[in-house]
C-alpha cells in the first residue's frame, strides 16, 4: 500500500458527460501529480500541483483539469467525455515535488467511456 | 526535451536466468533516472533511482542498474529471476534542470518469467 488513494476504482460513463476523479496523497505529501496510461500513448504526464498550486503542466487535454484543496486531496475533472478518453488515471504524490525524489503512486482509476 | 527508450516490449526469461531489462535516456542536462515496476491490477513501485551519486544503483527485490552516460544507458538486472518478478517496468526521466517532478515515462518493458 503506497498510502496515496484514488476513488473510485472503476468508472464506467458515456460519451460527453463529465466525471471527477479524486486523489488523497500520502500523509505529508505536498505535491500531486496526475497521469494517464492508456495502451496507444502509454504513461502521459499531465499535470503537478505543489500545496495548492499548479507547477507543471504536461500533455492535459482543455476538457480536463484539476484541482488541489486546503487539505492537498486533488480531482482530476473530465469533461466532454469521447471513447479516446478511456484509459487508467493515476494519482502519484511525493513530499516536495523535486525532480530527485520519490513519487508514490495509487492504483488508479480505470476509466471506460462508452 | 527529455525522453527514454525501453528496448524490448516483452522480455521473457527462465526461473533462475539473468534478467536484463534496457532503457537508454535523451536528456540535455543531468538526469535523474528511475525504474517502477507495475504488477497487474496495481499502481507503479519505484524499484531504484539514480540521482548523481554512485553510478551503480541497488534496488528493491534484488533489482540494480548501472548508469552509464557514454552509453546513455541506465539498464536494469536482477541476476536471478523469480517468478514473482513477472510484472511490467517501466524506465522513467526527471529534469534535473528544474522544479519540477514530473517523470516522463518508457513505453515500458512486460516482463515473463518461465518455470
Amino acid at each position: 500500500d503506497s498510502g496515496v488513494t484514488q476513488t473510485p476504482k472503476h468508472l464506467i460513463t458515456a460519451t460527453g458527460q463529465r466525471v471527477t476523479l479524486r486523489c488523497s496523497p500520502r500523509s505529508g505529501d505536498l505535491s500531486v501529480y496526475w497521469y494517464q496510461q492508456s495502451l496507444d500513448q502509454g504513461l502521459q504526464f499531465l499535470i503537478q500541483y505543489y500545496n495548492g498550486e499548479e507547477r507543471a503542466k504536461g500533455n492535459i487535454l482543455e476538457r480536463f483539469s484539476a484541482q488541489q484543496f486546503p487539505d492537498l486531496h486533488s480531482e482530476l475533472n473530465l469533461s466532454s467525455l469521447e471513447l479516446g478518453d478511456s484509459a487508467l488515471y493515476f494519482c502519484a504524490s511525493s513530499v516536495v515535488g523535486q525532480p530527485n525524489t520519490e513519487a508514490f503512486f495509487g492504483q488508479g482509476t480505470r476509466l471506460t467511456v462508452v | 526535451a527529455q525522453s527514454v527508450t525501453q528496448l524490448g516490449s516483452h522480455v521473457s526469461v527462465s526461473e533462475g536466468a539473468l534478467v536484463l531489462l534496457r532503457c537508454n535516456y535523451s536528456s540535455s542536462v543531468p538526469p535523474y533516472l528511475f525504474w517502477y515496476v507495475q504488477y497487474p491490477n496495481q499502481g507503479l513501485q519505484l524499484l531504484l533511482k539514480y540521482t548523481s551519486a554512485a553510478t551503480l544503483v541497488k534496488g528493491i527485490n534484488g533489482f540494480e542498474a548501472e548508469f552509464k552516460k557514454s552509453e546513455t544507458s541506465f539498464h536494469l538486472t536482477k541476476p536471478s529471476a523469480h517468478m514473482s518478478d513477472a510484472a511490467e517496468y517501466f524506465c522513467a526521466v526527471s529534469d534535473s534542470g528544474t522544479s519540477y517532478g514530473k517523470l516522463t515515462f518508457g513505453q515500458g518493458t512486460i516482463l515473463t518469467v518461465h518455470p
